[in-house]
């Protein structure tokens, strides 16, 4: 069956763009999770959905960063007025159950705010 | 922030050889994973490792957990060029089971 799906997976931004990255997880997946990935590093958490209930949004790093999952399926990170420092990989990955047992992770967008 | 540090931060071994890489961790903890990323690709799980286990394999790979050193190994047998990636442990926290925190990572080069 078809694996996490991440779109787009590059995606260049000018400084102060708005942009909005999208994870179709497994379907049937109730758990659903953003981190950002930074050159060299492990992935960092973001937030966390439980079906469409956002249960952790933790991570965010600023109030700039927004995430959506309105029917407890396919998931949106906006982030807006890009900044340089927002420069990352975005991964996505959707779990079975509720727990954070066995993640299933998409290949990610890779982010370029120039 | 990230709770685990790995060791060593890269590994460079010839096909056939072991490659052990260690992971440390700051906090209880209720399971403990290992993942594997390919360059420019998403995470890959490998093996889970619950806090009352001690030891498990799968295949080439053994893990092992000392939950008291607040440690934890991954070892791979008989490696193989297609081994070359980089691992990361990731855990969960007794306090919040929402999130994995993941390690720095350990980059594995296999030399054919």
């Amino acid at each position: 069956g078809a694996g996490v799906s991440q779109s787009p997976r590059y995606k260049v931004a000018k400084r102060g763009q708005d942009v909005a990255l999208r994870c179709d997880p497994i379907s049937g997946h109730v758990s659903l999770f953003w981190y950002q990935q930074a050159l060299g590093q492990g992935p960092e958490f973001l937030t966390y959905f439980q079906n469409e209930a956002q249960l952790d949004k933790s991570g965010l790093p600023s109030d700039r960063f927004f995430a959506e999952r309105p029917e407890g399926s396919v998931s949106t990170l906006k982030i807006q007025r890009t900044q340089q420092e927002d420069s990352a990989v975005y991964l996505c990955a959707s779990g079975l159950t509720a727990s954070t047992d066995t993640q299933y992770f998409g290949p990610g967008t890779r982010l370029t705010v120039l | 922030s990230q709770q685990g540090e790995e060791d060593p931060q890269a590994l460079s071994i010839q096909e056939g050889e072991n490659a052990t890489m260690n992971c440390s961790y700051k906090t209880s903890i209720n399971n403990l994973q290992w993942y594997r990323q390919n360059s420019g690709r998403g995470l890959v799980h490998l093996i889970l490792i619950r806090s009352n286990e001690r030891e498990k394999h799968s295949g080439r790979l053994r893990v092992t957990l000392d939950t008291s050193k607040k440690s934890s190994s991954l070892l791979i047998t008989a490696s193989r060029a297609a081994d070359t990636a980089s691992y990361f442990c990731a855990t969960d926290t007794s306090y919040n089971t929402d999130k994995l925190i993941f390690g720095t990572g350990t980059r594995l080069q296999v030399f054919p």
